[in-house]
């Protein structure tokens, strides 16, 4: 059984830049979450897929969008890029409804 | 918006100590998730409770979900340093807010051996 995998594991970009991350989600797992973590704060919900649409968003502007593929692959793109960006960015994964999810290890990102 | 506030923020013990972290929601809960994320690492899940009074027990761990939902806490007895990390909780609320968890800003764990 795979885990959440989560490409860059790092990335540094410019202001004003977009930038595009990605995750595959664990074998099975139909639903998939993107949260921001700030350092030293919890992980906080950004938007969730469930079958390739969007069922649910956090306070995050609209220039922070997702995807989620057929096979249930995703990406998290945002736009504009702005200093507070910069953040750990994690993928996490379910077979649906509110059980416990499997975190990826994160795209750690740097604006700058 | 629902809140989850998390007591202590900080919490040093000696190895074999007990630890306790509190966790208070700001609204009713229809369930509530506890995670570890090692330093460095990402959020592990450990436990859901969904039940009011609900108490669960995974070997030195034991979590407790308050009778009105709103409030949980999570216990370690006789702390190990493998225990070192943060614990957060995270809530999920009622009705159509149910897919988005809302976490606590957790409770940093050392343990001196």
């Amino acid at each position: 059984e795979t885990g959440v995998t989560q490409s860059p594991t790092h990335l540094i970009k410019t202001r004003g830049q977009q930038v595009t991350l990605r995750c595959s989600s664990q074998s099975g797992h139909n639903t998939v979450s993107w949260y921001q973590q700030a350092l030293g704060q919890g992980p906080q919900f950004i938007f969730q897929y469930y079958r390739e649409e969007e069922n649910g968003r956090g306070n995050f502007p609209p220039r922070f969008s997702g995807l989620q593929f057929p096979n249930y692959s995703s990406e998290l793109n945002v736009n504009a890029l702005e200093l507070d960006d910069s953040a750990l960015y994690l993928c996490a994964s379910n077979t649906g409804g509110t059980y416990g999810y499997t975190f990826g290890s994160g795209t750690r990102l740097t604006v700058v | 918006g629902q809140q989850v506030m998390q007591i202590p923020q900080y919490q040093h013990v000696q190895e074999g100590e007990d630890f306790t972290t509190y966790c208070n929601s700001s609204t009713t809960l229809s369930n509530i998730q506890w995670y570890k994320q090692r330093p460095g690492g990402h959020p592990v899940f450990l436990i859901q409770l969904v039940k009011s009074g609900e108490v669960k027990k995974q070997k030195r761990l034991t979590f407790q979900f308050g009778e009105a939902k709103k409030n949980s806490s999570l216990h370690i007895t006789a702390t190990q340093t493998t225990d070192v990390g943060t614990y957060f909780c995270a809530g999920s609320g009622s009705g159509g807010s149910n897919y988005k968890l809302t976490f606590g800003k957790g409770t940093l764990l050392t343990v001196n051996p």
